[in-house]
């Protein structure tokens, strides 16, 4: 079985500029969550996805962050206007029930120059 | 509110054994266990759910004091392959979502 797919896996931007990260989830999981990671650091909840519907989005800086899970599979998650502190791994994990065990994607490293 | 994890870093010989604790200041429903090894994403190791049960996975074992709100996670005769951060991430029940701890980092040696 496919694991949770991120791309790119890494990316190098300079600020002000826009960056997208894409998930796909493991088939069959409606629940999907995009973490940021700084180094040391477990990971922070940004959003979390039941299908299409985002249920919990409290920590997403709206400002400049976004995201969108359309048709309840695949996920994109945008920065625009990209800040120095933005440079981070961002996770995406998916669970077959909400509270059940995540299984995580390999991450994308975010360095803003 | 982050759930505090004691040690913050643990070195130990092949063979030893290690106790890596999660504490939180919130009542938990659950209270999951994950690994990560440099530069790859977490693995999900166990999960303890309300109800104070000790779980194994192979010398890998855990448990879940919901009264204190605290987790442990009980590593016997370490491998060269338990070297990793572990993170522990709570559930409080009503979001059904885990804030995860800073983590423990675990080197073994040989």
């Amino acid at each position: 079985e496919a694991g949770v797919v991120q791309s790119p896996r890494y990316k190098i931007i300079e600020k002000k500029q826009p960056v997208a990260f894409w998930c796909n989830p493991i088939s069959g999981h409606n629940t999907l969550y995009w973490y940021l990671q700084n180094l040391g650091q477990g990971p922070e909840l940004l959003i979390r996805y039941e299908n299409e519907e985002a249920v919990d989005d409290s920590q997403l800086p709206k400002d400049r962050f976004s995201a969108e899970r359309l048709k309840g599979v695949d996920s994109t998650l945008k920065i625009q206007p990209a800040e120095l502190g933005d440079s981070a791994v961002y996770l995406c994990a998916s669970s077959p029930l909400p509270g059940s065990e995540q299984f995580f994607g390999p991450g994308t490293r975010l360095t803003v120059l | 509110q982050q759930p505090v994890q004691s040690p913050q870093a643990v070195i130990l010989r092949e063979g030893e054994d290690a106790v890596i604790n999660c504490s939180s200041s919130k009542a938990l429903y659950s209270v999951h266990w994950y690994r990560q090894k440099h530069g790859e994403a977490p693995v999900f190791l166990m999960i303890l759910l309300k109800g104070g049960e000790q779980k194994g996975h192979e010398k890998i074992s855990a448990s879940f004091n919901e009264k204190k709100q605290q987790s442990s996670l009980y590593l016997t005769a370490s491998q060269l392959s338990y070297s990793g951060t572990y993170f522990c991430g709570t559930d409080s029940g009503s979001a059904r979502q885990l804030t995860f701890g800073s983590g423990t980092q675990l080197t073994v040696l040989p």
